[in-house]
């Protein structure tokens, strides 16, 4: 079966940091890009970042100033972001997902993780 | 940044009817579109490609139509299980890739 398990999130203070984790299976995770997505309590969706098969290409969305860095370990079948500097409005549920098709450079999201909830607040 | 405007942001539907969901792009993203299915409490399911390629295993009462600007998510005959929150997604001109805001379709 393909799937996409997150993991990571939690409570963390104003300015804390965290470092979620995707673990990928039932597909030859080396072989696609990768994206996290977040979602506000009550909001829609937002696209986090991008990093392709090989790690060659990294995206961030400008909002993020330069605070999250995406990674993997195909090794490990793994997708990671790391988050620092947190701020009450990163509070949100993150998701990784998977470009639908393999080596492309750009494509619909096909799979997605069920989600790991990051709250930050003092 | 390509914006995506969805509307109604709401729409209200009896059960076996048809459901029209609309999805505006701020500038032609040819057909690299996506419609994606959020029921509460789970992750979006890919519902739409490519504009109107139906994903694996999307029932044949979903269907997707449009290029450029604007484009359409119909659903022919509303089952029970079709209320839920529906998002458009561009991938033309990226980074970033952009949502629309979302359509709830709710039980009338």
């Amino acid at each position: 079966e393909v799937q996409l398990v997150e993991s990571g999130g939690g409570l963390v203070k104003p300015g804390g940091s965290l470092r979620l984790s995707c673990a990928a299976s039932g597909f030859i995770f080396s072989t696609y890009s990768m994206n996290w997505v977040r979602q506000a309590p009550g909001k829609g969706l937002e696209w986090v970042s991008y990093i392709s098969s090989s790690s060659s290409f990294i995206y961030y969305a400008d909002s993020l100033k330069g605070r999250f860095t995406i990674s993997r370990d195909n090794a490990k079948n793994s997708l990671y972001l790391q988050m620092d500097s947190l701020r009450a409005d990163d509070t949100a549920v993150y998701y990784c997902a998977r470009d639908r098709v393999p080596v492309a450079a750009n494509d619909a999201l096909d799979i997605w993780g069920q989600g790991t909830m990051v709250t930050v607040s003092s | 940044e390509i914006v995506m405007t969805q509307s109604p942001a709401t729409l209200s539907v009896s059960p076996g009817e048809r459901a029209t969901l609309s999805c505006r792009a701020s500038q032609s993203v040819s057909s690299d579109l996506a419609w994606y299915q959020q029921k509460p409490g789970q992750a979006p399911r890919l519902l739409i490609y490519a504009a109107s390629t139906r994903a694996t295993a999307i029932p044949a009462r979903f269907s997707g139509s449009g290029s450029g600007t604007e484009f359409t998510l119909t659903i022919s005959s509303l089952q029970s299980e079709d209320f839920a929150v529906y998002y458009c997604q561009q991938y033309n001109n990226w980074p970033p890739l952009t949502f629309g805001g979302g359509t709830k379709v709710e039980i009338k």
